[in-house]
């Protein structure tokens, strides 16, 4: 049973552009999350999604972020003209209910140049 | 909004010495999660505590929930080097979303 998966893995983005994040939950999970990680810092929650709906958003900046996780396919953050104060580790989770152990993904390094 | 905290935020021990992590919200939590981190890693689920005053252990690991439910501590007995990591609890309390602590970092000289 394949793990949460996410790709890339690394991600190089000139400010401006566009970042597609993208993550698989593991097989029968149908709650995704998505955490931000500084340097040295902890995990700040982001967005809470299960299948086609955006259940939290609270920890999402309200502008040039946005997430989804379709029926089909894997959940996708997206991230619209990148600043460098986006550099970080964003991490997935996957999880079979909402107060269950969650499954962290590898996380995608994000970097702003 | 909900805050968890986690006290220290460094820990350097000698190999062979005990390590205590500890953990407090500013809310009541329905349940609280561990997990480790090693550098360059990410995330893995060690345990959730639901009772008020449950107490857990694996191996050299202790777990304890507090009685209100608001704070939780680690406890690893005899550290080794595989030990090294960062420890974080997150609670679940109101929101959907885990709210993690910052962490303890620890650190083992041998």
């Amino acid at each position: 049973n394949a793990g949460v998966m996410q790709n890339p893995r690394h991600l190089v983005r000139r400010r401006g552009q566009e970042a597609r994040l993208r993550c698989s939950p593991m097989k029968g999970h149908s709650h995704v999350y998505w955490y931000r990680q500084l340097p040295e810092e902890g995990l700040k929650f982001m967005v809470y999604l299960q299948k086609e709906n955006i259940i939290d958003e609270s920890g999402m900046p309200k502008e040039r972020f946005s997430a989804e996780f379709p029926k089909e396919g894997p959940s996708i953050l997206r991230i619209q003209q990148v600043v460098r104060g986006d550099s970080a580790a964003y991490f997935c989770a996957s999880a079979t209910s909402r107060a269950y152990e969650q499954y962290f993904g590898p996380g995608t390094r994000l970097t702003v140049t | 909004g909900q805050q968890v905290m986690q006290i220290p935020q460094y820990q350097h021990v000698q190999e062979g010495e005990d390590f205590t992590t500890y953990c407090n919200s500013s809310t009541t939590l329905s349940n609280i999660q561990w997990y480790k981190q090693r550098p360059g890693g990410h995330p893995v689920f060690l345990i959730q505590l639901v009772k008020s005053g449950e107490v857990k252990k694996q191996k050299r690991l202790t777990f304890q929930f507090g009685e209100a439910k608001k704070n939780s501590s680690l406890h690893i007995t005899a550290t080794q080097t595989t030990d090294v990591g960062t420890y974080f609890c997150a609670g679940h309390g109101g929101a959907d979303g885990l709210t993690f602590g910052k962490g303890t970092h620890l650190i083992i000289q041998p």
